[in-house]
């Protein structure tokens, strides 16, 4: 089983839509997670980065953790087409060697959203 | 501005062939990391480095080797040991927490 679990998708939805991406997790260590939105042939980049259970948002976008459910998703209010991207979930925990925070990424979820 | 550029962007390698990808930051970041990102298994980490003079090996390390001589720089060698290289490649850096990303080098051998 993976530490990390997310649908590749692809998500397809109209313009305006509400989208919800979401990861499971087994590991109870993790303890900061992350979401990143990947444009075809670049680098992700961050878009939330959450410690507790709970929501954050920022513009458009929320964040939701639930560790007791080992939980997370990100939700995307009034999408855009610009916002068609491959989004990915990391979380991060204390290194078995120690003194660093080890990532793991989920697979990425595909998402196209149609003007 | 700052963040991490990454060189060359395409690279074309002759099987037996080492070749260097760099990665370069100026966000005065201590961590610098190498990922590998295949289609349908997300990011996979190669090397990791802490502090200058001082790495560790990732997941996936086989057929790769790094240095990091200054802060600033961190390159990565595929060796000819490295049975599957085709792939993109992916530089990061942090401070604390979250890992900001380069544009990545996409290596095709040929």
């Amino acid at each position: 089983q993976k530490e990390v679990e997310q649908d590749p998708g692809p998500l397809s939805v109209p313009e305006g839509a509400i989208v919800s991406l979401n990861c499971t997790y087994s590991n109870s260590a993790f303890q900061y997670f992350m979401w990143y939105r990947q444009y075809s042939r670049k680098g992700p980049e961050l878009l939330m980065y959450t410690y507790s259970s709970g929501n954050k948002e920022d513009g458009r976008f929320t964040a939701q953790v639930d560790k007791s459910s080992k939980y997370i998703s990100l939700f995307i209010r009034d999408s855009q087409p610009s916002d068609s991207a491959t989004y990915l979930c990391a979380m991060s925990r204390p290194s078995n060697s120690g003194g660093y925070q080890k990532v793991t990424f989920g697979t990425g979820t595909k998402l196209q959203v149609i003007p | 501005d700052g963040g991490i550029t990454q060189s060359p962007k395409y690279l074309f390698r002759k099987e037996g062939q080492n070749v260097t990808l760099s990665c370069e930051q100026n966000l005065n970041h201590d961590a610098m990391y190498w990922y590998r990102q295949d289609p349908g298994q997300g990011l996979r980490l190669i090397y990791y480095s802490q502090i200058v003079n001082d790495f560790q090996k990732g997941d996936i390390a086989e057929g790769y080797s790094v240095s990091r001589e200054k802060k600033e720089s961190f390159p990565l060698t595929v060796t000819s040991a490295q049975k599957n290289p085709t792939a993109f490649y992916l530089c990061a850096s942090s401070k604390q927490g979250a890992n900001t990303f380069g544009s990545g080098t996409r290596l095709t051998v040929v």
